[in-house]
């Protein structure tokens, strides 16, 4: 079935470099996405979305960058924090009508002091 | 943004018994709510998709019998594990998303940890 996946599950960074998660997805006609950050027990928190019209967007401290040519999405984190380390996850919303999202596997942003 | 809440945040219950999460949106309101699962280590399962007043959409291999999802509301939608057993143990959440075709953005709760023992 369709599906959306990441390539790194897990990722470290060190305190103040830019961070990029990467995801790729496989259905072609989603037209909305979404990055999601869950910390430990909680539920998942909005961070950044992006359109299919667009390719690239921008919010504080974060990127979202689109390339359907290749159905990739990625998530740029710049001078990451200590307070960014949680479980991030993109998500696709397929243009069935029911605005339900499909969520990668997600990635592990371990930020290393 | 806007505010979804689940409650309780967690519970823990016997084998054999019945258990209702709640999923309210506090400031809007929210015609389509969702329900996830989600085990240790895994991302976020889509269980059913609810509409105010109508019966939940489930997902392919989901028990419609033993996940019993209720969206009597437009603030309010319920979700019943019938007699649990210790593998329906995980962590619960719920999503809503309000009026309107330009709303896309869906709002989660914080999750319900459900444990059987």
């Amino acid at each position: 079935g369709e599906s959306v996946g990441l390539h790194l599950p897990t990722l470290s960074v060190q305190e103040g470099d830019n961070s990029i998660i990467n995801c790729a997805y496989s259905n072609s006609a989603s037209d909305y996405f979404i990055w999601y950050k869950q910390e430990s027990g909680k539920g998942p928190q909005f961070i950044i979305d992006i359109r299919s019209n667009m390719d690239k967007r921008q919010g504080q401290r974060v990127t979202v960058l689109l390339n359907k040519t290749v159905k990739h999405l990625s998530l740029q984190i710049a001078a990451t924090q200590p307070g960014d380390s949680a479980v991030y996850f993109c998500a696709e919303r397929p243009t069935s009508g029911t605005y339900k999202y499909i969520f990668g596997t997600g990635t592990r942003l371990k930020v290393l002091a | 943004g806007a505010v979804v809440s689940q409650h309780p945040s967690w519970v823990i219950c016997k084998s054999g018994t019945s258990v209702k999460i709640e999923c309210r949106s506090l400031d809007f309101q929210a015609t389509t709510m969702f329900w996830y699962r989600q085990f240790p280590k895994q991302s976020l399962m889509l269980m059913a998709t609810s509409n105010e007043g109508s019966k939940a959409t489930y997902e392919q291999g989901v028990e419609k019998d033993k996940f019993l999802i209720n969206h009597a509301s437009l603030t309010l939608s319920t979700l019943t594990v019938t007699s649990a057993h210790p593998e329906d143990s995980s962590f619960y959440i719920c999503s809503a998303r309000g009026r309107g075709a330009g709303n896309t953005e869906a709002f989660f709760g914080q999750g319900t940890r459900l444990t059987v023992v």
